[in-house]
């Protein structure tokens, strides 16, 4: 499979845990997108990256969370001391250079669930 | 700032119905314009896109869009649906932070 690969597919955490989501891009796509998909709600842009530089980080993204892309390939998305309001689906989504973000390809989502 | 709102939040279909999706987007000038598709278990997908010139635009799988300025919308329409049309749609508007904004989101269930 060459698509966005994200892992794991389903995380279930107890409210103050830390978790981690790994999400590696398509071959050659430089660019890497997370976004956020609520219950109800449609996906909201919290960070991007062009190789290992994170360029844009929204300000959904509280000081809990940090996104890494060390060697600008996978990219993880750490959060810290999970709350309940942290449910939700993270996709990520990748594009080769110089694409608009709507060229991107995304993954199935990592859907977290905070208990 | 750009946004879209999708009417409905869930619809009910019987198979061959003709189906459209209401999205309005707000004000802003040039607008680029898309829905998205999400079938049960997979990613999510782009369907079709708007940037400019004829306002009727057709997508992947048979759904067509129609920019309509004056009333600020950019429907979805299918003339004869399928089970496997069974989905989540989102329209979605390019801000001018080069951002995608998605609207809510309608889930689409089509019965056999």
């Amino acid at each position: 499979d060459t698509g966005v690969s994200q892992n794991p597919r389903h995380k279930i955490t107890k409210r103050g845990q830390n978790v981690t989501f790994r999400c590696d891009p398509i071959s050659e796509h430089n660019r890497l997108y997370w976004y956020r998909q609520t219950l109800g709600q449609g996906p909201e842009f919290l960070t991007y990256f062009q190789n290992e530089a994170q360029l844009e980080k929204s300000r959904l993204l509280s000081d809990r969370f940090s996104a890494e892309r060390p060697k600008g390939s996978f990219s993880t998305l750490e959060i810290q001391r999970t709350e309940q309001g942290d449910s939700a689906m993270y996709l990520c989504a990748s594009s080769l250079p110089g694409q608009a973000p709507w060229r991107a390809f995304f993954g199935q989502g990592t859907r977290l669930t905070v208990v | 700032a750009q946004s879209v709102s999708q009417h409905n939040h869930h619809v009910i279909l019987s198979e061959a119905a003709s189906l459209e999706l209401g999205c309005n987007y707000s004000y802003g000038g040039t607008v680029n314009l898309f829905w998205y598709v999400q079938y049960p278990g997979q990613h999510l997908q782009l369907l079709l896109k708007y940037f400019s010139g004829d306002p009727l635009v057709k997508g992947i799988k048979g759904f067509e869009a129609e920019f309509i300025k004056s009333k600020f919308s950019f429907n979805l329409r299918k003339p004869s649906v399928q089970w496997s049309d069974t989905a989540e749609y989102f329209c979605a508007v390019l801000n001018r932070d080069d951002k995608i904004i998605f609207g809510k989101g309608t889930r689409l269930h089509i019965l056999p």
